[in-house]
């Protein structure tokens, strides 16, 4: 199974920063890495699928980069909105695996 | 626009069946992949297994022996059975779609919460 990692566990911002968020894989994924966005009792949304492409309707501040065995999600300038859990998920190897999540709260 | 709405039994005994559909409005089961994730109270999320509409499908190794996908296309729905279930099955378990077997997962259903206890 495919190990995926998050770091941070928590990110303390305030509105109007930027948000780097970091996800590492155990083994290469290529660049089938996707991103999530859950608020509390709600289901995850996609927001980045294959490393770099946002989803329908997803605001350009959403962005993400990398291959192989590292990614990033970066949000440039936060909104209120999106105060919530990340989490990561690869679909290179199976099973799809998903990483343990980053919390974004307000500073 | 496509929606997912799980359905079936909040609360299962242990080592009893866990039985949930998954409807599908607004669009086609065809040509998508569809899958069933689960998320323990407080915890991240897992992957179940997938079918696609022409009854292809997949379970996670850790889950295999115990689940069973299969799908309706003609009621436009799928569904998951999971056997011998524990208190560790207890979860908010979600269906989703995905243009391929293994995501991304693009419309996810509301989740529903279900409790294994006696």
């Amino acid at each position: 199974e495919n190990v995926l990692t998050q770091s941070p566990a928590t990110l303390s911002l305030s509105p109007g920063e930027r948000a780097t968020l970091s996800c590492r894989a155990s083994q290469s994924v290529s660049n089938y890495l996707a991103w999530y966005q859950q608020k509390p009792g709600q289901a995850p949304r996609l927001l980045i699928y294959d490393a770099s492409n946002r989803a329908t309707g997803i605001p350009a501040r959403f962005s993400g980069s990398g291959s192989g065995t590292d990614f990033t999600l970066t949000i440039s300038s936060l909104e209120p909105e999106d105060f919530a859990v990340y989490y990561c998920q690869q679909r290179n190897n199976w099973p799809p695996t998903f990483g343990p999540g980053t919390k974004v709260d307000i500073k | 626009q496509v929606q997912l709405q799980e359905s079936g039994p909040r609360q299962v005994n242990p080592s009893e069946t866990l039985s949930l559909t998954c409807t599908v409005s607004g669009g086609s089961i065809s040509n998508y992949y569809w899958s069933w994730m689960r998320q323990p109270p407080g915890s991240g999320l897992e992957s179940i297994g997938y079918i696609y509409y022409s009854g292809s499908t997949n379970s996670n190794p850790s889950l295999k022996s115990r689940v069973t996908i299969s799908v309706d296309t003609s009621n436009n729905q799928f569904s998951l059975k999971m056997r011998s279930v524990t208190a560790a099955d207890t979860a908010v378990y979600y269906c989703a779609r995905a243009r391929t077997a293994w995501g991304a997962f693009d419309i996810w259903g509301q989740g529903t919460l279900v409790t294994v206890s006696s």
